[in-house]
């Protein structure tokens, strides 16, 4: 059971460019979500789902696509990569039955944008 | 709207002293509240959750929290620091029902325990 798997880890971007953070898993959660950690902010939600074909804006959406053709997987999309989305992003998942009982979080993918 | 404030962005304890982190929390809808903590270069690790019943909570690795409605507090304490517990710590959080995914987070408060 490999919980909630995320690609890369490390990622350095030119400015303009576009990448596909991936994220994965292998529990059956319905909710999944994107949050972007920088340093005394916390963690901000970016986008979430509730569910394979829906998704909603979090916090700080702009600049990012997701989409959830499945379940398991929840990609984050950066369409035109800029210096202000250098961050440590994290995807997390959770069971609709049993609420309140956490996210299960990624190790997280290290984006540098130059 | 909901929001989360953590006193201190930094805390510093000897080992074996009391460890006291502070969250506030505001919320329209009952809260569903929760502390995570963060090693260097890991993701985040569910210590303890309040959603509904008793106020006081208990998580792992000897942590505790108090949920009190009165002053919208969920304080995370520990009776005695280890040197492991030296991380990063995040208090959060959520409504119920379709909202309960939505989490928002504190700010965190990083805890350095001494020798």
């Amino acid at each position: 059971n490999a919980g909630v798997t995320q690609t890369p880890k490390f990622q350095v971007l030119k400015t303009g460019q576009s990448m596909t953070l991936q994220c994965a898993q292998d529990m059956n959660h319905e909710y999944m979500s994107w949050y972007r950690q920088d340093p005394g902010m916390g963690l901000r939600l970016i986008h979430y789902s509730v569910g394979a074909g829906i998704t909603d804006q979090g916090e700080v959406p702009n600049g990012y696509n997701v989409s959830r053709s499945t379940t398991e997987d929840f990609p984050l999309r950066l369409l035109s990569a800029a210096p202000s989305q250098t961050s440590v992003y994290f995807c997390a998942s959770i069971p609709t039955a049993g609420q309140g009982n956490g996210y299960t979080f990624g190790s997280g993918t290290r984006l540098t944008v130059v | 709207a909901q929001s989360v404030t953590q006193l201190g962005s930094h805390v510093s304890v000897s080992e074996g002293a009391l460890v006291l982190l502070r969250c506030n929390y505001s919320s329209s809808v009952p809260p569903y509240l929760f502390w995570y903590v963060q090693y260097p270069n890991q993701g985040l690790q569910l210590l303890l959750k309040y959603t509904t019943g008793a106020t006081l909570v208990k998580g792992i690795n000897g942590f505790e929290a108090e949920f009190k409605k009165s002053e919208t507090s969920f304080h995370l304490t520990k009776p005695s620091a280890h040197m492991s517990d030296a991380a990063e710590y995040f208090c959060a959080v959520s409504g119920g029902g379709t909202s309960y995914g939505k989490l928002t987070f504190g700010q965190g408060t990083i805890l350095t325990v001494h020798p």
